[in-house]
């Protein structure tokens, strides 16, 4: 019974390299939501996706930075040309059909990017 | 916009002792509330929940009220274990637009034997 699988739990980049990071849904989840947490700060929402459609990118930098949920297969957050304040944890949520705010979203245990 | 406010950390206690984090919101309509914590190295865990006004929500001892009249969500348990030690998070998901969930900063607590 596995939960939201995030992967991998570490990368290091260099300045100006892409960094991709994966997110696998609970089963039966179709929602989909990405939050970045700067150190000793909360979690800032970026972005919201349903299988092939972003709903809400509200949250994302306008540069940079993209998301997709395909058909098939994870969830990628990807972030081109990187640098040093891209580093935080990432961290994956995710919720079932119906989507309901009454829903608690179960979260992965993040991606830790450290730019170099 | 929506938003949640946290009691500031760090919070040190001793085991045994009774524990009270205060954390409060703004939004429009009736969100749902949460309080999630965070482990070191690790992902937000659910703790509880509540969904609307007067809803106790209750998990491991914890407890927390969803009051209308004073916006709160304050965090409540009787008797700390060195193991509660972590980062306690409150958060609202509003039942309008995305529902996705707002964050507090965080509440980091230490309990000391």
């Amino acid at each position: 019974n596995a939960g939201v699988m995030q992967n991998p739990r570490h990368l290091v980049r260099r300045r100006g390299q892409e960094a991709r990071l994966r997110c696998s849904p609970m089963k039966g989840h179709s929602h989909v939501y990405w939050y970045r947490q700067l150190p000793e700060e909360g979690l800032k929402f970026m972005v919201y996706l349903q299988k092939e459609n972003i709903i809400d990118e509200s949250g994302m930098p306008k540069e940079r930075f993209s998301a997709e949920f395909p058909k098939e297969g994870p969830s990628i957050l990807r972030i081109q040309q990187v640098v040093r304040g891209d580093s935080a944890a990432y961290f994956c949520a995710s919720s079932p059909l119906t989507g309901a705010s009454h829903q608690p979203q179960h979260f992965g245990d993040g991606t830790r990017l450290s730019i170099l | 916009g929506n938003s949640v406010t946290q009691m500031e950390g760090p919070v040190t206690l001793s085991e045994e002792a009774f524990l009270t984090i205060n954390c409060t919101y703004t939004a429009t309509g009736y969100p749902s509330l949460f309080w999630y914590v965070q482990y070191p190295g690790e992902g937000l865990q659910l703790l509880l929940k509540a969904t609307k006004a007067d809803d106790k929500g209750s998990n491991k001892g914890f407890e927390a009220t969803y009051r209308k009249e004073t916006t709160s969500f304050h965090l409540e348990k009787g008797s700390v274990q060195v193991s509660d030690s972590a980062v306690y998070f409150c958060a609202l998901r509003s039942i309008q637009g995305a529902q996705k969930l707002v964050f507090g900063q965080g509440t980091r607590l230490t309990i000391n034997p």
